[in-house]
């Protein structure tokens, strides 16, 4: 059984500061990894889809990175921002034909101005 | 193009009443998943829906199910409800195949 695990659970930091959020799944035998942002009480937001092809993949501010191998993924934010503050969710796509998506329990950022 | 789309945006039931949730898949889209997500936790897979048949399904009991329809749209159906159902449920389409997932903003359920 697929299991994901993101540390810290929460961060704080003062606004312009980079960070790096991670991300560790049991099972390498993952198709793709997806990275989403989710404000208090909203949908998610998909920030960074990375296939398991790729090791890594670019969004403005925002870099993913997939290490298969050691059921690894991180998240880097540079230059933070107090629009930045939300929870960070990491899944991994798996499970033969139907491609559900298996969830961390998140990483609640704040951005302190 | 139109996003995904869910309905209701918030409802509350009592606890053994049934519920429906709707949702409109992003166009072209031909797979729904259906996630529950307790408060302070990630989402859970509930089940799949690819072509109008159930494609896979997550660790909840036959009281949930689901049907998709001709145009892709899908509803979920919650029977018996409990005060654990209380949740925020979230729908998500795809192209079958492609993968990635496309959410939409959800239906924040209250059982009392």
């Amino acid at each position: 059984k697929q299991e994901v695990t993101q540390i810290p659970a929460a961060l704080s930091v003062p606004e312009g500061e980079n960070l790096v959020l991670n991300c560790s799944f049991t099972d390498s035998a993952i198709y793709n990894l997806q990275w989403f942002r989710q404000d208090p009480g909203k949908g998610l937001t998909s920030l960074l889809l990375i296939q398991s092809s790729q090791r890594e993949q670019t969004s403005g501010r925002l870099n993913a990175s997939l290490d298969k191998s050691s059921g690894r993924s991180t998240l880097y934010i540079a230059a933070s921002q107090p629009g930045d503050s939300a929870t960070y969710l990491c899944a991994v796509y798996s499970g033969a034909g139907s491609y559900q998506l298996t969830f961390g329990k998140g990483t609640k950022l704040s951005v302190i101005p | 193009e139109t996003g995904v789309t869910q309905s209701p945006t918030h409802l509350i039931k009592t606890r053994g009443q049934q519920v429906t949730l709707r949702c409109s898949s992003q166009s072209g889209h031909n797979t729904v998943s259906w996630y529950q997500q307790a408060l302070g936790q990630g989402p859970q897979f509930i089940f799949q829906y690819y072509r109008e048949e159930e494609n896979g399904r997550g660790n909840f009991p036959p009281r949930f199910s689901g049907l998709q329809f001709p145009n892709y749209s899908s509803e979920l159906n919650v029977n018996a409800l409990e005060l654990d159902d209380s949740a925020l449920y979230l729908c998500a389409s795809s192209l079958a195949g492609a993968g990635e997932q496309y959410f939409g903003p959800g239906t924040r359920l209250t059982v009392t």
